[in-house]
């Protein structure tokens, strides 16, 4: 059974930075799509950007182009999430998930996360 | 960009009953070489991380109870609950994966009991 567990939560000033880990247990990444999607309090789910094997390189939604990066380690079967420049309005939980292996199934997200609230305040 | 919208926005549906919940998509997400939609729904309880429940806009995903269907092709779409039950109160979100390696979430349509 595949589980994804996440880093804790986390208070940051406004322009700090923030990086989130999602480590996976009893299954790997390799092979497999990465992504991450953030929730504001009250809202909905909002898709920041992952990691698709057959790309090589992160994909990310054009809101947070230039402020954020997403890495994986397969070595230690662990994603990571940093969002640079942080504003009030990033206050969120922050999810991992993983896709399925190939491109047309990348996006169907089977495992979550325990979700990772991050905090943006003065 | 492919943008999603869901019908209605929140939904009270007495229990036993029927709930229905609609998703539009901005373009066709229906992939002519496999014959596919791609369309994913996912339920969210409160506290919790999404679950999947359907892909490919009607596969079930493993374990979710038969009540659960979707349906649709092209642009717009449609998850069933054919007999309410207590524990189905959550958020349902419609999700496009056509325009890999990008996706886009639905708003959410919330689901309580009448």
């Amino acid at each position: 059974q595949v589980q994804l567990v996440q880093s804790g939560a986390e208070v940051k000033k406004p322009g700090s930075s923030v990086k989130v880990s999602c480590k996976a247990s009893g299954g790997t990444f390799s092979s497999y799509a990465v992504s991450w999607v953030r929730q504001a309090p009250g809202q909905g789910l909002e898709w920041m950007g992952g990691i698709i094997p057959f790309f090589g390189t992160p994909k990310y939604a054009e809101k947070f182009q230039g402020r954020v990066s997403i890495t994986t380690d397969e070595s230690t079967n662990t994603a990571y999430m940093e969002l640079n420049s942080l504003r009030s309005e990033d206050t969120a939980v922050y999810y991992c998930a993983r896709g399925g292996r190939g491109i047309a199934v990348a996006g169907v997200l089977d495992y979550w996360g325990q979700g990772t609230l991050v905090t943006v305040s003065s | 960009d492919i943008v999603m919208t869901q019908s209605p926005d929140s939904l009270a549906v007495s229990l036993g009953e029927r709930a229905t919940i609609n998703c539009k998509s901005s373009q066709n997400i229906l992939d002519s070489s496999n014959n596919k939609n791609h369309l994913a729904w996912y339920q969210q309880k409160p506290g919790q991380p999404p679950k999947l429940l359907m892909y490919w806009a009607s596969t079930r995903e493993s374990g979710v109870p038969d009540r659960f269907s979707g349906s649709g092709s092209g642009t717009d779409f449609t998850l069933t609950i054919s007999s309410l039950q207590a524990e189905d109160v959550a958020v349902y979100y419609c999700q496009e994966y056509f325009s890999s390696p990008l996706f886009t979430f639905g708003p959410g349509t919330k689901v309580h009991i009448k």
